[in-house]
């Protein structure tokens, strides 16, 4: 049981390139979602799904799409890297198939840099 | 929408000193409430939760939140910090999505 995992740990892009961050968890957990940690602002929520098939928007949606084809795996892509997309993305999921969200379990996170 | 308000934002204690952070939240229906802990370098990790019934609960390392949903709080406290407590301190609601407060950063010194 691996949990939640996610790669790459580390990932430096220039601007205007695009790229996916993998995300998956071994927990058969419903509710998975997609954070971004920047200093003094928190974890944002950016993107969320409720199922396999189910995806929503967070409270920073622009400039990430994400799909949920398995229940496992939940894959946050950027279109098109900018410098304001520089920050720590955690991934996290939960049992809670409503979103009504029981104890969130994290990733180790991805630490973006965009020049 | 819902939104969470920590209101101290870098908190700076002596070892043995008590502990009390803010939270509060606005929304109107029923939520779960939520304190992680994210240690220098690390994941974040739960400390407490709250969902239903006694509205003190008790969490890890010695921590506790009290619900007063008059106040439409959730503050977090711990008696006596120690120094491996040093960490950064996030305050999070639930209800069809789950949204985290700025954070508080803790430092304890000896």
């Amino acid at each position: 049981n691996a949990g939640v995992t996610q790669t790459p740990k580390f990932q430096v892009l220039k601007t205007g390139q695009s790229m996916t961050l993998q995300c998956a968890q071994d927990m058969n957990h419903e509710y998975m979602s997609w954070y971004r940690q920047d200093p003094g602002m928190g974890l944002r929520l950016i993107h969320y799904s409720v199922g396999a098939g189910i995806t929503d928007q967070g409270e920073v949606p622009n400039g990430y799409n994400v799909s949920r084809s398995t229940t496992e795996d939940f894959p946050l892509r950027l279109l098109s890297a900018a410098p304001s997309q520089t920050s720590v993305y955690f991934c996290a999921s939960s049992t809670s198939p409503s979103g009504r969200a029981d104890t969130q379990y994290f990733g180790p996170g991805t630490r973006l840099t965009v020049l | 929408a819902q939104s969470v308000s920590q209101h101290n934002h870098h908190v700076i204690l002596s070892e043995a000193a008590s502990l009390e952070l803010g939270c509060n939240y606005s929304y109107g229906g029923t939520v779960n409430l939520f304190w992680y802990v994210q240690y220098p370098g690390q994941h974040l990790q739960l400390l407490l939760k709250y969902f239903s019934g006694d509205p003190l609960v008790k969490g890890i390392k010695g921590f506790e939140a009290e619900f007063i949903k008059s106040k439409f709080s959730f503050n977090l406290r711990k008696p006596s910090v120690q120094w491996s407590d040093t960490a950064e301190y996030f305050c999070a609601v639930a209800t069809d999505k789950l949204i985290f407060g700025t954070g508080t950063r803790l430092q304890v010194f000896p």
